[in-house]
């Protein structure tokens, strides 16, 4: 069974807008990453955030962890219709040794 | 800097016959990744290696799969018998020294249809 699971599986909102997705899993883990997939291209590595952090941010993003909750956000701010892709989060944990994909968000940003 | 290079981009071809995927890691990068994603089943991980040594396998579905990495810069997936159920996107990837608390750079993919 998948470690990671997002929600929702789709999203569609204009561009300008806020889009959050969130991430559930089920065990402790080491770290959480979001990658962010284009049509007919590979995964691109976005944010790590390690157990132990809460949040952090890069450009746009956001990613918030919380650990009691077994759950991650991801915010993209001032969305472009050049964010339109599947957005994966991703967990690591020490048991496993293997990095665990969720079924991915796919975001539409009409402009 | 160039990425992670996969060969080829698209693979169609019948049941039965042999298919190689390769993959040029990211030069340093000391861990190599084979995914697999489809629909149903989403991404999966088949195989990993580090310092050229395959770790866990435990991700390969069937002994028709087989992977090699016989230098640090060339990795290769290999199906033999292959058949219609192996159509897929198969995703290779590399990562620096830390393995699965690195993030990992994926190549744009070998979309293997098989007939």
């Amino acid at each position: 069974s998948q470690q990671g699971e997002e929600d929702p599986q789709a999203l569609s909102i204009q561009e300008g807008e806020n889009a959050t997705m969130n991430c559930s899993y089920k065990t402790s883990i080491n770290n959480l990453q979001w990658y962010r997939q284009n049509s007919g291209r590979g995964l691109v590595h976005l944010i790590l955030i390690r157990s132990n952090e809460r949040e952090k941010h890069s450009g746009r993003l956001r990613v918030t962890l919380d650990t009691s909750k077994k759950s991650s956000s991801l915010l993209i701010t001032a969305s472009r219709a050049a964010d339109t892709a599947s957005y994966f989060c991703a967990t690591s944990t020490g048991s496993a040794r293997q990095l665990t994909f969720g079924s991915g968000t796919q975001l539409t940003v009409l402009p | 800097d160039a990425g992670v290079i996969q060969s080829p981009r698209h693979e169609v071809t019948e049941m039965g016959q042999e298919v190689t995927l390769r993959c040029k890691p990211i030069s340093g990068h000391d861990y190599l990744f084979w995914y697999r994603q489809t629909m149903m089943r989403g991404l999966e991980l088949l195989i990993y290696f580090n310092n050229n040594v395959p770790i866990d396998d435990s991700g390969m579905p069937e002994d028709r799969f087989s992977a090699k990495m016989p230098n640090a810069s060339f990795s290769t997936l290999k199906i033999q018998p292959s058949e219609p159920r192996d159509s897929a996107v198969y995703f290779c990837a590399s990562s620096l020294t830390g393995g699965f608390s690195q993030p990992q750079h994926f190549g744009d993919g070998t979309r293997l249809s098989i007939l």
